[in-house]
């Protein structure tokens, strides 16, 4: 059975303090690694896939990392508007499931 | 940009009553997902579909939900007889093809509220 967890599970950051969320998985194949982030009340929202150990993808202040057991999201000089739960998920090996994990709640104070 | 849509955004039943989740999942899309996310907890599978058929559930998609793809565009989830337990989120989502780099796309999600 896939399995995916996050920590922490709430991160408390000023603006501009750069960090990193973790992501540790357990799969019997990975077919993709994503990255989703959530607003309070809305849907994931797709930020990016990762398929193989030491790709890397980047988008504004984020970028993600992967290597065979965890993924890493690193945020750069974040803002307030980054506030958001940001959820980890791994593709099972039909291809149909997504597994999540429980998400990390990052809150940045300007 | 195009997106997926669901509707209503919240629904408010009673304990036994059936109800129906709508979606309308991005136009060239060919898989249709639907997830629940109880409140506080993490977003599960329920049902993957394609080809007008189902091609993955989990152990959560019993004999009370169904699945349904009426038309070209609506994508359905059905819940027969509603327990308190069925209270959550439901997030439909929609993938292009099988291709590696093919994500899901999640729509706003339906608040289901059972009294």
């Amino acid at each position: 059975e896939d399995q995916v967890t996050q920590s922490p599970e709430a991160l408390r950051l000023q603006e501009g303090e750069s960090s990193s969320l973790n992501c540790s998985y357990t799969v019997s194949g990975l077919r993709g690694l994503f990255w989703y982030r959530q607003d309070p009340g809305k849907g994931p929202e797709f930020l990016f896939t990762l398929y193989s150990a030491g790709e890397e993808k980047e988008k504004e202040r984020l970028k993600a990392t992967l290597t065979k057991k965890e993924s890493f999201l690193h945020i750069t000089a974040p803002k307030p508007e980054d506030s958001a739960t940001y959820l980890c998920a791994v593709l099972n090996n039909a291809g149909n499931m997504l597994t999540f994990g429980g998400g990390t709640r990052l809150m940045v104070k300007p | 940009e195009p997106e997926v849509t669901q509707t209503p955004s919240h629904q408010v039943t009673q304990m036994g009553q059936e109800v129906i989740l709508r979606c309308v999942p991005i136009s060239n899309h060919l898989y249709f997902y639907w997830y629940r996310q109880i409140l506080g907890q993490k977003v599960e599978f329920l049902v993957s579909f394609y080809n007008n058929e189902i091609s993955e559930k989990s152990e959560i998609f019993d004999d009370q939900f169904s699945v349904e793809r009426p038309d070209g565009s609506n994508f359905t989830l059905k819940i027969r007889s509603t327990k308190l337990e069925d209270s959550a989120m439901y997030f439909c989502a929609s993938r292009r093809d099988r291709g590696l780099y093919n994500e899901q796309f999640f729509g706003p999600g339906t608040r289901l509220t059972v009294l």
